[in-house]
């Protein structure tokens, strides 16, 4: 089974900053690595496909990248909405799927 | 516009059988672009992938549940089912129904919590 190690668990900073998030595998998924984001009570919304790629509707500021085991999701300049708790997910033996255990973004 | 929404039982005791159906609207079930998918989440901790089901009836499951878990499908009513026998109290969790891609979980429902309790 492959494992994702997202670091940090928790990520405190204001709106307007830069968040950079990250997701280890624990063995290569090649670029099949997705990005979700979960507001408190509402299901996960895809931002990120294959790494680097933004799902329909996701906003610019939002952006993946990396390949193999280490991944980045970076949000350029929070936006009060963006305060919520970042789900990575592997692909790369699909349909067999996993998840990492998150990471929360809060307000500082 | 697709849209999925669980039904079922909020609560079952230990030991029994976890029964949910999503129903599928907006979209076709048969189409064969998509893996129909259960997603859970226990109160305040991370997602676990269930399993999938395609139209045909192929499934995969998730091998720390596969001895429990069985998803099926119903093409007629554009529904899919999943069934999680010998349920503990670990199983309490908010259970999502989902469409799964070949790039990513596009579309999910908006999730039902079933809590294993006596």
């Amino acid at each position: 089974e492959i494992v994702l190690t997202q670091s940090p668990a928790t990520l405190s900073l204001s709106p307007g900053e830069r968040a950079t998030l990250s997701c280890r595998a624990s063995q290569s998924v090649s670029s099949y690595l997705a990005w979700y984001q979960q507001k408190p009570g509402q299901a996960p919304r895809l931002l990120i496909y294959d790494a680097s790629n933004r799902a329909t509707g996701i906003p610019a500021r939002f952006s993946g990248s990396g390949s193999g085991t280490d991944f980045t999701l970076t949000i350029s300049s929070l936006e009060p909405e963006d305060f919520a708790v970042y789900y990575c997910q592997q692909r790369s033996n699909w349909p067999t799927i996993t998840f990492g255990q998150g990471t929360r973004l809060e307000i500082k | 516009q697709v849209q999925l929404q669980e039904s079922g039982p909020g609560l079952v005791k230990p030991s029994q059988t976890l029964s949910l159906t999503c129903t599928v609207s907006g979209g076709s079930i048969s189409s064969g672009d998509y893996y129909w998918s259960w997603i859970r989440q226990p109160p305040g901790k991370g997602l676990e992938w269930i399993g999938y089901i395609y139209y045909s009836g192929s499934t995969y499951y998730n091998p720390s549940l596969k001895s429990r878990v069985t998803i099926s499908v119903d093409t007629s009513k554009n529904q899919f089912s999943l069934k999680l026998s010998s349920v503990t109290a670990a199983d309490t969790a908010v259970y999502y129904c989902a469409r799964d891609e070949i790039n990513g979980v596009s579309y999910w429902g908006q999730g039902t919590l079933v809590t294993v309790s006596s």
